[in-house]
């Protein structure tokens, strides 16, 4: 069975300030995809990021960066500089086996950032 | 723009009643899920297809059932509501090798009375 597990339930911020979001996985798969959504208060979720699990190479896009650790099986989320449209519900999610496998996500963690 | 379709955004049934959630894509997806989204519990499996006329359990499947007759359609069956069926519910689809991510609709929010 996989989990996938985000301790943060919400996190505050002032603007230009850097967060971290952590994502904690469990499972028994050697070839597995992780990835990161986000779902602002619109609703729609929207994709930011996938990794297999081949890859630990660290991601950045913009001021979104993605570290990924197997020896930890964690894959955080950190936010550099964050604006107030970052202002979200995160989720990270796991898929086995391959990248179109049913995906089991974490608990989300609410981002809230203050002008 | 591919998309997945949900068939109502918002809906509001009684307790005891049968309903019915519609999900199309358009994508020629193979595989097709239901989530649930619930504050704090984020979004948990409900049921899922690979395939025409296949249908496995996912993590929470009690008091759901689904039917996938054509490719293009999944549907969510709740057989009789009760009001801890209140949620989102949110359809997606993808291909096996997920090379074009996955695609989710934009939700039904379904109340039960």
């Amino acid at each position: 069975a996989q989990k996938v597990t985000q301790a943060q339930t919400e996190i505050s911020v002032v603007e230009k300030e850097d967060v971290t979001l952590d994502c904690v996985y469990e499972t028994r798969d050697t070839t597995y995809y992780l990835f990161w959504y986000k779902q602002p208060p619109s609703g729609e979720l929207v994709f930011l990021i996938r990794r297999n699990s081949f890859d630990e190479q660290n991601e950045i896009s913009g001021r979104y960066s993605w570290n990924f650790q197997k020896s930890t099986s964690s894959f955080n989320f950190t936010i550099t500089a964050s604006q107030v449209v970052d202002s979200a519900v995160y989720f990270c999610a796991l898929s086995p086996g391959a990248a179109g496998n049913k995906l089991t996500f974490g608990g989300g963690t609410r981002v809230l950032v203050k002008p | 723009d591919v998309k997945v379709t949900q068939s109502s955004r918002y809906l509001v049934k009684r307790t005891g009643e049968k309903v019915f959630l519609e999900c199309v894509q358009d994508m020629d997806h193979e595989n097709m899920f239901w989530y649930r989204q619930d504050p704090g519990l984020g979004l948990r499996l409900i049921y899922f297809s690979y395939d025409v006329k296949m249908k496995e359990k996912g993590d929470i499947p009690e008091g759901y059932s689904v039917s996938r007759e054509k490719k293009e359609r999944f549907s969510l069956i709740l057989e009789s509501a009760s009001t801890n069926q209140t949620s989102m519910y949110l359809c997606a689809s993808s291909h096996p090798g997920g090379d074009d991510g996955y695609t989710f609709g934009s939700g039904t929010r379904l109340t039960v009375v």
